[in-house]
């Protein structure tokens, strides 16, 4: 696709289910990352891959926190047993390789994720 | 650690005149990039401008213009001419090699007619 395109756009849940967010990234690019945005406040990083192996998770919060790439594209969150602690837009990038790609990273539209 | 720090959360400033949004930042690190992004209401995190760490002049892009000070560890954000559409959350990133990015808190601009 053109862009980094990020599924659902919006999902409410009820507090203990569990939720995944897809994200979809530039055709090539290599590099993926995962943020979390709270009301008013800047991204927060949750986990960086390269390929398809994750090179930093120091982001995750804890181990209801979940992400794989098995294919070095698509990647999918996963949290388990929802808190309403966990609302917030979830936020996806994805670049090329290298240190020139780091100037190339694209963000998707975020998923905005509601715990009732 | 890498930290970015915006000490403006709320800015203001008429149509047509010009503001700076000023961030400054922390790393041990010789190469890096760092970046302004715009996020309107509609979540899409917009690049409005980049600089690469090596790079001494700086990078301009239409009505944003940046002045790094690599030594002081400062990059500040100028908007001239501004415009309605500039209305938006500005963050200001940082990102080393291999690593990922550090964004500061944000700040918000409001363009007033």
């Amino acid at each position: 696709g053109a862009g980094v395109s990020q599924t659902p756009s919006n999902k409410v849940t009820e507090k203990g289910k569990y939720v995944e967010l897809r994200c979809d990234p530039i055709s090539g690019h290599t590099a993926l990352y995962w943020y979390r945005q709270s009301l008013g406040q800047g991204p927060e990083f949750l986990i960086y891959f390269q390929g398809t192996g994750a090179a930093d998770d120091s982001g995750l919060p804890n181990d209801r926190f979940f992400a794989v790439r098995p294919e070095g594209s698509v990647s999918t969150l996963k949290i388990q047993r929802t808190e309403r602690g966990d609302s917030a837009v979830y936020l996806c990038a994805s670049s090329p390789s290298g240190m020139e790609g780091m100037a190339e990273a694209f963000f998707g539209q975020g998923t905005r994720l509601t715990v009732v | 650690a890498q930290t970015v720090t915006q000490s403006q959360p709320e800015m203001s400033v008429q149509e047509a005149e010009t503001v700076t949004l000023s961030c400054t930042y922390d790393t041990s690190e010789n190469n890096y990039y760092l970046f302004w992004y715009k996020q309107p209401p509609s979540r899409q995190m917009i690049l409005v401008i980049r600089q690469e760490a090596y790079k001494q002049q700086n990078a301009t892009e239409n009505r944003f213009s940046v002045n790094f000070q690599k030594a002081a560890k400062s990059f500040s954000l100028k908007i001239s001419d501004s415009q309605l559409g500039d209305t938006a959350m500005y963050f200001c990133a940082l990102i080393n090699y291999g690593q990922n990015f550090v964004f500061g808190p944000g700040t918000r601009l409001s363009v007033l007619p």
